[in-house]
């Protein structure tokens, strides 16, 4: 019961900006974007959330469509250790995972 | 400093066997979380605890059954164990169940091979 859309792969080339799209057309006022990464068979990863507002910490930028139906994460400079599953969630009582988007970034 | 820690990282075992999965967190958060990873890499919300008190139950068989002895531990046992018990566990808290704006933080998994 996943509310999100995303590509299901991307590739990047290190040292670009790299960025992933989501929709999440049926999400409600009172909940937030998440996203999440997960490197290899490591423990999920927080990386930013957002409600309606641009988002930017030392990890990576939110950008959330005025109406909020979709979101873009922005990795501003990959690198070869950014190489993951990104997982755009939308915040619930419940963090509900998706398949996610398996980026790869090339060198 | 580990925010939230699981234990054993690894664990083998034969079917039919009981096993406990202990987790711990120093973070200060109320609300705790057991998520499990399959081998197609799908994860999923088993259970959440606010406060020591089961708040969401994702339909898990009663073989498994969370305990939290307080805050800043949930532990999980599992009772005659299966070969599709095979999987990641990952443990997790947050501030507040009903709080969206409180992230969670994951453990790095406990890793259950049943034979």
């Amino acid at each position: 019961d996943a509310k999100t859309t995303q590509p299901p792969s991307m590739d990047c080339a290190e040292g670009r900006a790299a960025n992933l799209p989501c929709n999440h057309s049926t999400i409600s006022g009172n909940e937030y974007v998440y996203w999440y990464r997960q490197i290899h068979s490591q423990g999920p990863q927080y990386i930013i959330h957002g409600l309606k507002n641009n988002e930017t910490n030392e990890m990576a930028s939110l950008i959330i469509t005025e109406d909020r139906k979709s979101s873009t994460l922005i990795l501003p400079h990959a690198t070869l250790r950014d190489t993951a599953v990104y997982y755009c969630i939308v915040r619930t009582q419940k963090l509900v995972f998706g398949q996610g988007t398996r980026l790869t970034i090339n060198p | 400093d580990t925010a939230v820690s699981q234990t054993p990282k690894y664990l083998v075992t034969q079917m039919g066997n009981d096993k406990s999965i202990k987790c711990e967190q120093n973070l200060g958060h109320d609300t705790m979380y057991w998520y499990k990873q399959d081998s197609k890499k799908f994860l999923k919300i088993m259970f959440s605890y606010n406060n020591k008190e089961l708040i969401i139950n994702e339909t898990v068989p009663n073989r498994f059954s969370p305990k939290s002895p307080d805050k800043a531990h949930l532990n999980l046992h599992i009772n005659s164990l299966e070969l599709g018990d095979s999987a990641v566990y990952f443990c997790a808290s947050s501030h507040g169940w009903d709080r969206y704006n409180s992230p969670l933080h994951f453990g790095n998994g406990t890793r259950l091979t049943v034979t």
